[in-house]
This record gives C-alpha cells, structure tokens and sequence, in this order.
C-alpha cells in the first residue's frame, strides 16, 4: 500500500525540540523531492520545508528558517523534521506530502494522516 | 512575495448547485503550478486538481479547474452529499504556498 506514516509529535515545553519522523512505503522513496506542511487548529495549511531526493536542495518557510531542520535517510525510506526552539504558534498537525513526480514543482498527490505539535507551558 | 486569496470564506449552497471558488494571486503565476485540494474534518489533504485545469487520478469530472494569471477557480458541476468540504488552492513553486481555504457548507 503506498503510504505515508508521521510519529513523534506530542505537548512539549516552549524551547524545546521535538524530532518528527515520516515512513514511507508502496512507492521508490529515493526517487520523490519531500515535504513537510502543517496546519494549526481550525486553520489553512501552511508549508514549512522542503527536500530533494538526494537531499542537495533544502528550503523552509521563513517562519521556520533556523530553528527546524529537514533531513532524509533513503535508506530507511524515512523523512524527518527536527523542531527546535518550539513556540505556542509552531501548535499544529505537521503533514509529510510527497510530489507527484519527481520534480520539486509538482503537485502533492500523497499526505499521511499528521502528528500533532502541541507547544505550551 | 506571492499571497494566495481565497473567496468567498464560506460558501452555503445545497446538493445539486454549482460551486465556484475563487483563488486570487498577488501577481501573475504560471497555471501550470497551480493545484486545488479537498479537506474532509479529521482528513488529510486530498489531490483534486493540478496545473490549473488537470483533475487527479480518481476525481470525478464534476470538478474542474480553470483560470490563468492572477484568477483561478473551482468549480463543482453538481454538488454531492460528500462534497461539502473545505477546499485549498495551492502554487506549487520553489516555495510552495496555499490559500487560506474556502468552506463549502450544507444550506
């Protein structure tokens, strides 16, 4: 079955970090550019990074340069986010999307089901 | 720095109307990066529409997209029960950004 699976989100402490994990399967992960989008409680869908498939391209959202880092393992057909520095507005269900095709620029034609980031004190 | 707008925020129509949503760009974006999707409550995102005009694989052609430049929209043919929904433009570019949604919800 082609998939995608978030795990580790859960209610941390502003500043702390968080390391999101994305498996995929039923596709050639290694082949597909990645993305990760969140979207906080009753709002719109926000983009907050991007990576190649051979990790050489890495973009983030302004709101987010800095403080997250993307990182793949093709491996393991495996994405990851690691959340530093985490404040009450970083709050929201983090997706991964997969491109569909292999360009960057291309449409998300496949979403896990997210984890939830809740940050507050 | 391109901004995406959605209208109207709720739209209020009954099973069998015709749904246009509307996507406004800042500035002028090519139609061939442009995608709209379905939001269902406790769902992810689901595919309907990419550049522009092209329906995803399995979405019923009571869908459509159309529009080039700074307007672009989706249009329902024919409202069905499981249609109401919120829907999300998208431009698919260097750095990807959606729209703020349009609810379409039962009159």
């Amino acid at each position: 079955e082609v998939q995608l699976v978030e795990s580790g989100g859960g209610l941390v402490q502003p500043g702390r970090s968080l390391r999101l994990s994305c498996a995929a399967s039923g596709f050639t992960f290694g082949d597909y550019a990645m993305h990760w989008v969140r979207q906080a409680p009753g709002k719109g869908l926000q983009w907050v990074s991007g990576i190649s498939w051979n990790s050489a391209s890495i973009v983030y959202a302004d709101s987010v340069k800095g403080r997250f880092t993307i990182s793949r393992d093709n491996a393991k057909n495996s994405l990851y986010l690691q959340v530093n520095s985490l404040r009450p507005e970083d709050t929201a269900l983090y997706y991964c999307a997969k491109p569909l095709t292999s360009n960057w620029n291309d449409a998300f034609d496949l979403w896990g089901q997210g984890t939830m980031v809740t940050v507050s004190s | 720095e391109i901004v995406l707008t959605q209208s109207p925020g709720t739209l209020s129509l009954s099973p069998g109307e015709r749904a246009s949503l509307s996507c406004r760009a800042s500035q002028s974006v090519s139609s061939r990066y442009l995608a709209w999707y379905q939001q269902k409550p406790g769902q992810a995102p689901r595919l309907l529409i990419y550049g522009a005009s092209s329906r995803a694989t399995g979405i019923p052609d009571r869908f459509s997209g159309s529009g080039s430049g700074t307007d672009f929209t989706l249009t329902i043919s024919r409202l069905e029960p499981e249609d109401f929904a919120v829907y999300h433009c998208q431009h698919y570019g260097s750095s990807p950004l959606f729209g703020g949604g349009t609810k379409v919800e039962i009159k």
